[in-house]
């Protein structure tokens, strides 16, 4: 059983550009998650979507950043017109939600850098 | 909203030395899971705790969920090089809602 894919593994963007991030989570799994995470520190919570469904974005800046889970193909966070700071690792966690199991199976990240 | 503190947020031990990290939440949980992260890669699940008072072990690891499900907590005995890495807590507050709220880690070295 594949874990969660995660590409690109690293990211490369200039200041204004776009970043698109995928994951495709572990087979069965319908729920998934995007964290972000700076050099020596924890896992910022961003978004927690469904299939075809957001169904928590809390933790997404308002302005820039979107999300998506379609009924077919990967999961997507879009980064739009990306700033240094958007500089992170960014991880996708897939999650069975289902009776007792609510763990969370994590992909390997993208490694963003804005220049 | 839910908060999930965990201490200490560093610890250095010499090898063969014990180690805790403790987790507290301000609400009563439904579960809890712990995950550890190796320096340079991803969180990877370790183990989920349900039941209140509930203990696990995995090897040297003892995993251990408070009588009122708000605390956990981790021991490693004896650690060794191969347990460094950053311990998170993730605590679910409400079954269903399928988002657990993590701490923010435990970064433990171990001094050969």
């Amino acid at each position: 059983n594949a874990g969660v894919m995660q590409n690109p593994r690293h990211l490369v963007r200039r200041r204004g550009q776009e970043a698109r991030l995928r994951c495709s989570p572990m087979k069965g799994h319908s729920h998934v998650y995007w964290y972000r995470q700076l050099p020596e520190e924890g896992l910022k919570f961003m978004v927690y979507l469904q299939k075809e469904n957001i169904i928590d974005e809390s933790g997404m800046p308002k302005e820039r950043f979107s999300a998506e889970f379609p009924k077919e193909g990967p999961s997507i966070l879009r980064i739009q017109q990306v700033v240094r700071g958007d500089s992170a690792a960014y991880f996708c966690a897939s999650s069975p939600v289902e009776g007792v199991h609510y763990e969370q199976y994590f992909g390997p990240g993208t490694r963003l850098t804005v220049t | 909203g839910q908060q999930v503190m965990q201490i200490p947020q560093y610890q250095h031990v010499q090898e063969g030395e014990d180690f805790t990290t403790y987790c507290n939440s301000s609400t009563t949980l439904s579960n809890i899971q712990w995950y550890k992260q190796r320096p340079g890669g991803h969180p990877v699940f370790l183990i989920q705790l349900v039941k209140s008072g509930e203990v696990k072990k995995q090897k040297r690891l003892t995993f251990q969920f408070g009588e009122a499900k708000k605390n956990s907590s981790l021991h490693i005995t004896a650690t060794q090089t191969t347990d460094v890495g950053t311990y998170f807590c993730a605590g679910l507050k409400v079954p269903n809602a399928g988002k657990s709220t993590f701490g923010d880690g435990t970064t433990l070295t171990v001094k050969p």
